[in-house]
């Protein structure tokens, strides 16, 4: 079963809109990391967030937003006042610790987001 | 530039060639990955060094072959590769225990590997 799922394959929206990607995640252990990463067309998945599972409070940086609810395994990732610099591949990741397995990290499929001008 | 550099960017490659990726990190990180991109894949782990050690193969053929001769360098030696091993191959280091679930990656910015 995918451990990660993000079921937006690709959006677009208009400069200065709202856009919100979604990310749904499924895990047993009680103990993990969810993560937010940025692909611009060059490459590299460039880091945007982390979060732990004890701490569900929202997070807010510049016009990035982010809402991480248990009880919908959800962690939601908002662009406000979208810009044409925001357009690229975004994925969403889980990462668990069990013990002595080593750390295992699940990444979604990505969602693309392009922003018209 | 990102502390995670790749070489090459692009490689075209025969199914009988010899060929090797190369990942360098400047961040002091002591753990490395390689990751494959896949169109409309999630990202699949393919290898983890941590200390230089490897501590994870995901059942990835033998045609694949890594190499992490320090805590700064790993290589991807390919060998007799598919059309279907055709993807973007993304290096990525860690500071800290690979098996601590609170590690940020840090990618490269890639190798697109053709295999004609």
């Amino acid at each position: 079963a995918q451990k990660v799922t993000q079921a937006q394959t690709e959006i677009s929206v208009v400069e200065k809109e709202d856009v919100t990607l979604d990310c749904v995640y499924e895990t047993r252990d009680t103990t993990y990391y969810l993560f937010w990463y940025k692909q611009p067309p060059s490459g590299e998945l460039v880091f945007l967030i982390r979060r732990n599972s004890f701490d569900e409070q929202n997070e807010i940086s510049g016009r990035y937003s982010w809402n991480f609810q248990k009880s919908t395994s959800s962690f939601n990732f908002t662009i406000t006042a979208s810009q044409v610099v925001d357009s690229a591949v975004y994925f969403c990741a889980l990462s668990e610790a069990p013990p002595n397995t080593g750390n295992q990290f699940y990444f979604g499929t990505g969602t693309s987001l392009t922003v018209i001008p | 530039e990102t502390g995670v550099t790749q070489t090459p960017r692009h490689l075209v490659m025969g199914m009988t060639n010899k060929k090797s990726l190369k990942c360098e990190q400047h961040l002091g990180h002591n753990a490395m990955y390689w990751y494959k991109q896949s169109a409309k894949k999630p990202l699949e782990l393919m290898f983890v060094y941590s200390l230089e050690e490897r501590v994870e193969n995901n059942s990835v053929p033998s045609r694949f072959s890594p190499e992490c001769p320090n805590s700064s360098h790993l290589f991807l030696h390919l060998h007799t590769l598919q059309p279907e091993d055709s993807a973007l191959y993304l290096c990525a280091s860690s500071q800290g225990a690979s098996n601590s679930g609170a590690n940020v990656l840090t990618f490269g910015a890639g190798s697109r590997l053709t295999v004609l």
